[in-house]
């Protein structure tokens, strides 16, 4: 099955700074690469996802990319904000079978203001 | 509340009882999960339902039995819990199997004495 390994576990950046989290993959079959972002007692909420016929997509100051050779992708938080402070999880896919996301273990994002 | 509504919010219980956690779905969405979320552990897939159907029983023990009467509402009754079984149970929805953005309830955070 579909492993996804994630790093790193814990990130403390400065207000403002940029932030990237990094997720490798096993399954060279994955297709499907979402983002889910959880606030301190709150449920986990999408934020952004990849699919595998692209290398790159941005939402504001958000981005992921994706290197399906090496098989692994990035999220990219630039100029950080307090309210970004969270626990960011990966997670990935093979769409055409299983239809079950596969997540990684967390970052948790500390933004000092 | 919209969305996806989980009770109750906070449960304990003894290993010797049995109880019950509830998910509804006002989304009109065909499918429905349930995870089960510990400390420093990936999100761990449980159960998948799609169009009322189990598709997915991700080798859980059997002390955990889901049920889903129709597309908006899953169960997952819980009988004889050991304490690792403490954790926070989070169940989700989607419009379909596949890539599709997954709608999170609030969780259950149930704890086993």
């Amino acid at each position: 099955g579909e492993n996804v390994e994630q790093h790193p576990s814990t990130l403390s950046v400065q207000e403002g700074d940029s932030a990237v989290i990094k997720c490798t993959y096993s399954d060279s079959a994955s297709n499907y690469f979402p983002w889910y972002k959880q606030e301190l007692g709150k449920r986990p909420q999408l934020i952004i996802d990849i699919r595998s016929n692209v290398g790159e997509k941005k939402d504001q100051r958000i981005a992921v990319t994706l290197n399906k050779t090496a098989k692994h992708f990035s999220l990219h938080i630039t100029e950080t904000q307090p309210e970004d402070s969270a626990v960011y999880f990966c997670a990935a896919m093979r769409s055409s079978s299983g239809d079950k996301l596969t997540f990684g273990t967390g970052t948790r994002l500390a933004v000092r203001p | 509340e919209t969305g996806v509504t989980q009770t109750p919010r906070h449960l304990v219980m003894g290993m010797t009882n049995k109880k019950s956690l509830k998910c509804e779905q006002h989304l009109g969405h065909n499918a429905m999960y349930w995870y089960k979320q510990s400390a420093k552990k990936p999100l761990e897939l449980m159960f998948v339902y799609s169009l009322e159907e189990r598709v997915e029983n991700n080798s859980v023990p059997s002390r955990f039995s889901p049920e889903c009467p129709n597309s908006s509402h899953l169960f997952l009754h819980l009988h004889t819990l050991q304490p690792e079984d403490s954790a926070l149970y989070l169940c989700a929805s989607s419009q379909d199997l596949g890539p599709y953005e997954q709608y999170f309830g609030p969780g259950t955070r149930l704890t086993v004495t």
